[in-house]
């Protein structure tokens, strides 16, 4: 069964610089990855995805790059905001009937102006 | 158009009670997905329903169960509750069945706690 890990709870940086938050996999079949970002008291909110044809996805100020063979992915976010501050979940989407978002349990990003 | 509405918001209930949350799609959607967020366990899967029927279902006992409407509303019921199922409860709707590129509109969630 895929396991996502997130082995950052938390990352600080500051405005204007750049936010790089990982993410590691264990199971090399899948179809997506996808980035959610989660303000408190609302729901997770989709920000951009990859699929395992790509190994990098642009849009806007965030990135996602996809290194298969390190089994690793990465969501880079250029210039950072304060309003970017929240925790960002990474997830894989398996897909056909069985379909399901394992998500790993988030980096919480502040970043300071 | 409106999002994913969840009632209630938050509730608290004490050990051995049930709950029953409801979730409301986005109008024309019908797929729902329900997720369990907590602190160390982070998001994890309940189940899933397109079109009234459970797709999916999540490593989660039988005290958690669920079920979809004609119209795509769902609810999911937790018997016999235990302190361990404080949590917040999130929604998720897609339009039709979830896949990679269909992506998930999550719910502001249901925040139970049980006492």
């Amino acid at each position: 069964d895929q396991q996502v890990k997130q082995n950052s709870p938390s990352l600080s940086v500051q405005e204007g610089r750049i936010s790089i938050l990982n993410c590691d996999y264990t199971n090399s079949m899948f179809d997506y990855f996808l980035w959610y970002k989660k303000y408190p008291a609302e729901g997770p909110t989709f920000l951009i995805s990859i699929s395992s044809i790509k190994d990098k996805n642009e849009d806007g100020r965030f990135t996602v790059f996809l290194n298969k063979s390190a089994k690793h992915l990465s969501l880079h976010i250029v210039p950072s905001q304060p309003g970017d501050s929240a925790v960002y979940f990474c997830a894989h989407a398996r897909g056909g009937s069985n379909y399901k978002l394992t998500f790993g349990k988030g980096t919480l990003l502040t970043v300071n102006p | 158009k409106a999002g994913v509405t969840q009632t209630p918001r938050y509730l608290i209930k004490t050990r051995g009670q049930q709950v029953t949350l409801s979730c409301s799609p986005i109008s024309g959607h019908r797929s729902v997905s329900w997720y369990q967020q907590t602190p160390g366990q982070g998001l994890q899967f309940l189940f899933e329903y397109f079109s009234e029927t459970q797709r999916n279902k999540g490593n989660f006992p039988g005290r958690f169960s669920g079920r979809q409407f004609s119209n795509s509303r769902s609810e999911m019921n937790v018997s016999t509750l235990e302190l361990g199922d404080s949590a917040l409860y999130l929604c998720a709707s897609s339009l039709g069945p979830p896949s990679g590129a269909n992506v998930l509109t999550f719910g502001a969630g249901s925040r139970l706690t049980v006492l």
